[in-house]
C-alpha cells in the first residue's frame, strides 16, 4: 500500500499544550505531505518534506521524517482551539498520485 | 488567486438517479483529481487528469462513475446510477506541477447524500 497510516486516530489536548502525530509507510519515497482537513476551510496542504531532508519547520509546525524507520512525524506547537481538524500524511512514491490514510483527528480544547 | 470551485455544494438524490459534479480548477494547473471522501475515511483518488488526458483511472468503478475534462480545464464527474453507498463528499483538487505530486489545492467539495 502507498498509503500512510495515521497514529493515534484522535488526540484531545488543552490550548497551549503541543499536539503529536504520527505517520508510517511501506514504501521508498520521494516526499511526505501533510494536509490539515476542517469544517471551515476544507483540506489544505500544510508542508512537503523531501527524501533527504530530516526536519522542516513551519510556523508552529514542525515535521520530521525517517527513511530508514519510513516514519514521520507533525508537532504543532503551543495549540490553538483553531487547530482542532483532522490531519493526513500521504507519501509520494512518484509512481501515483497521492493516496491519504484516515487521519488523526484532533481535539483543542480551550 | 482564485481557489478550486466546485459546484453544487450539497445534493441529495434517490438511489438510482443520476447526477453531476463540476470542477474549475486553479488557472494554469495542469493536473486535475477527483477523491471520494466517505464520512470519518480519508479522500480515495477516483481519477487524475493531466490536461485533457486520463493518468490514474484504476479506482474509479466505471460501471457506474465517469468523468472528463474537456479543453484540459474544468471537470465534472457522473455517477449514474447512484448507490447508497456513494453517499460522501466529492472533492476536487488541483496541481501545478506535470507529472509530480507536490502540493494540491482542494475545493470545498460536494456532499453526496443517496437515500
Amino acid at each position: 500500500s502507498q498509503q500512510g497510516e495515521e497514529d493515534p486516530q484522535a488526540l484531545s489536548i488543552q490550548e497551549g499544550e503541543n499536539a503529536t502525530m504520527n505517520c508510517s509507510y511501506k514504501t521508498s519515497i520521494n516526499n511526505l505531505q501533510w494536509y490539515r482537513q476542517n469544517s471551515g476551510r476544507g483540506l489544505v496542504h500544510l508542508i512537503l518534506i523531501r527524501s533527504n531532508e530530516r526536519e522542516k519547520h513551519s510556523g508552529r509546525l514542525r515535521v520530521t521524517l525517517d527513511t530508514s524507520k519510513k516514519s514521520s512525524s507533525l508537532l504543532i506547537t503551543a495549540s490553538r482551539a483553531a487547530d482542532t481538524a483532522s490531519y493526513f500524511c500521504a507519501p509520494d512514491t512518484g509512481r501515483r498520485a497521492l493516496t491519504f490514510g484516515s487521519g488523526t483527528r484532533l481535539q483543542v480544547q480551550p | 488567486e482564485a481557489g478550486v470551485a466546485q459546484s453544487p455544494r450539497y445534493k441529495i438524490i434517490e438511489k438510482r438517479q443520476s447526477v453531476a459534479f463540476w470542477c474549475n480548477p486553479i488557472s494554469g494547473h495542469a493536473t486535475l483529481y477527483w477523491y471520494q471522501q466517505i464520512l470519518g475515511q480519508g479522500p480515495k483518488l477516483l481519477i487524475q487528469f493531466q490536461n485533457n488526458g486520463v493518468v490514474d483511472d484504476s479506482q474509479l468503478p466505471k460501471d457506474r462513475f465517469s468523468a472528463e475534462r474537456l479543453k484540459g480545464v474544468d471537470s465534472t464527474l457522473k455517477i449514474q446510477p447512484a448507490k447508497l453507498e456513494d453517499s460522501a463528499v466529492y472533492l476536487c483538487a488541483s496541481s501545478n506541477v506535470k507529472g509530480r505530486n507536490y502540493e494540491q489545492y482542494f475545493g470545498p467539495g460536494t456532499r453526496l447524500t443517496v437515500t
